[in-house]
């Protein structure tokens, strides 16, 4: 099994809907989960980081189950310049806690 | 602009021709950190460095090499290039600890091993 494991896609959404998707992962003593944006073959950013307590942005919220460890993107109102590839990244905190585990990222097409 | 920039960003080469990526970062971060990326497989992290002359393997060290004898270099080199080598990689950098820090990526190098 992966250490971090995502529906790779694509999720095809209409412009103005609403669009959720989870990522998965394995080591339940993870202590940091961020998501990050990457457009085609461009360099990751980070779209936000994901708290206990959930967390929005805008239109994004990000959500954290630890009892069934997996945490959750959600778009609201999606707009064409959404259209990326979202990466759910996790830290395993193995030894020293510096390596970070990416997820091989979910595909999103918002179409008019 | 606080920027890590990697160069080149295009490189075509042969087997076993010795190459170096360059990466640099202007932020001041303590750590460092070199991806590739491949279809299907993610981003799996090759080398990665905590301070100045301080580096450690990541999940694919195999036939790479790093240095880091500054603070805001961090070069990537193949001795000995192969074709599954072929790959995008990627240069990133944060303040402090990976796991805790957002990370700063490079623009990428297509690096094609004939």
């Amino acid at each position: 099994r992966k250490e971090v494991e995502q529906d790779p896609g694509p999720f095809n959404v209409p412009e103005g809907a609403t669009v959720a998707f989870n990522c998965t992962y394995s080591n339940s003593a993870s202590q940091s989960f961020f998501w990050y944006r990457q457009d085609c073959r461009k360099e990751p950013k980070l779209l936000m980081s994901v708290y206990s307590s959930g967390n929005e942005d805008g239109r994004f919220t990000a959500q954290l189950n630890r009892a069934s460890q997996y945490i959750s993107l959600l778009i609201r109102d999606s707009k064409l310049s959404d259209s990326a590839t979202y990466l759910c990244v996790v830290n395993p905190v193995k030894a020293a806690g510096n390596k970070l585990t990416f997820g091989g990222g979910t595909r999103v097409l918002v179409k008019p | 602009e606080a920027q890590v920039t990697q160069n080149p960003r295009y490189l075509i080469t042969v087997t076993g021709k010795k190459l170096t990526v360059t990466c640099s970062q202007n932020m001041n971060h303590e750590y460092m950190s070199w991806y590739r990326q491949d279809p299907g497989l993610g981003l799996r992290q090759i080398y990665y460095s905590m301070n100045v002359e301080v580096t450690d393997k990541g999940d694919v060290p195999e036939g790479y090499k790093v240095s880091r004898k500054e603070k805001r270099n961090f070069p990537l080199i193949l001795e000995s290039p192969s074709p599954n080598q072929t790959s995008l990689y990627f240069c990133a950098s944060s303040i402090g600890l990976a796991g805790a820090d957002t990370q700063y990526f490079g623009p990428g190098t297509r690096l094609t091993v004939l």
